[in-house]
């Protein structure tokens, strides 16, 4: 079993849809959870992170951790076209990262 | 400016051949890191150092050897390239060991044949 799990999609959903991106991880240890986005043929990017469990928002995008159940979220609300990429979710602790398989997402105008 | 910067971003070459792929970071950053994103996106670890010193040295073939000469830049070398080292290889640094953000190459694109 892997460490971080990610449907790997692909999801494709109309412009202005509300967008919901999962994972789930097996190792409680981990404290802080990310979500990279990473473009054709680009490096991912740092789009947030949250430490431990709750929301965090940023403008359309939010994060949620359940570390009860081990479940990542992100949320991404009025989707556009230019939100089109691929979203790692990724558990980190000491310098440890582990990434999961990431989800390809298309938003047709 | 680029932060991250690898070279070369395609590389093309035959089964058997020895080859390197070279990073540098102009972030000031401590720590550096080599990803390989398989063919289905997955991206894992291989390596990580922490001014030029190795720290992470996940199960990577021994083909695969490491170097670091100054904090700012980490290279990869591969001997006797084999099929299945065909990838997109990412270079990374963060500012330190604990840092949770890590800011990503470009990639570089092997294709063994």
């Amino acid at each position: 079993q892997k460490e971080v799990e990610q449907d790997p999609g692909p999801l494709s959903v109309p412009e202005g849809a509300i967008v919901s991106l999962n994972c789930t991880y097996s190792n409680s240890a981990f404290q802080y959870f990310m979500w990279y986005r990473q473009y054709s043929r680009k490096g991912p990017e740092l789009l947030m992170y949250t430490y431990s469990s709750g929301n965090k928002e940023d403008g359309r995008f939010t994060a949620q951790v359940d570390k009860s159940s081990k479940y990542i979220s992100l949320f991404i609300r009025d989707s556009q076209p230019s939100d089109s990429a691929t979203y790692l979710c990724a558990i980190h602790e000491n310098n440890d990262m582990r990434f999961g398989a990431g989800t390809r997402l298309t938003v047709k105008p | 400016d680029t932060a991250v910067s690898q070279t070369p971003k395609y590389l093309v070459t035959q089964m058997g051949n020895d080859k390197s792929i070279k990073c540098e970071q102009n972030l000031g950053h401590d720590t550096m890191y080599w990803y390989k994103q398989d063919s289905k996106k997955f991206l894992k670890i291989m390596f990580s150092y922490n001014n030029k010193e190795l720290i992470i040295n996940e199960t990577v073939p021994n083909r695969f050897s490491p170097k670091s000469p100054d904090k700012a830049h980490l290279n990869l070398h591969i001997n006797s390239l084999e099929l299945g080292d065909s990838a997109v290889y990412f270079c990374a640094s963060s500012q330190n060991r604990l840092a949770v953000t890590q800011y990503f190459g470009p990639g570089t694109r092997l294709l063994v044949l």
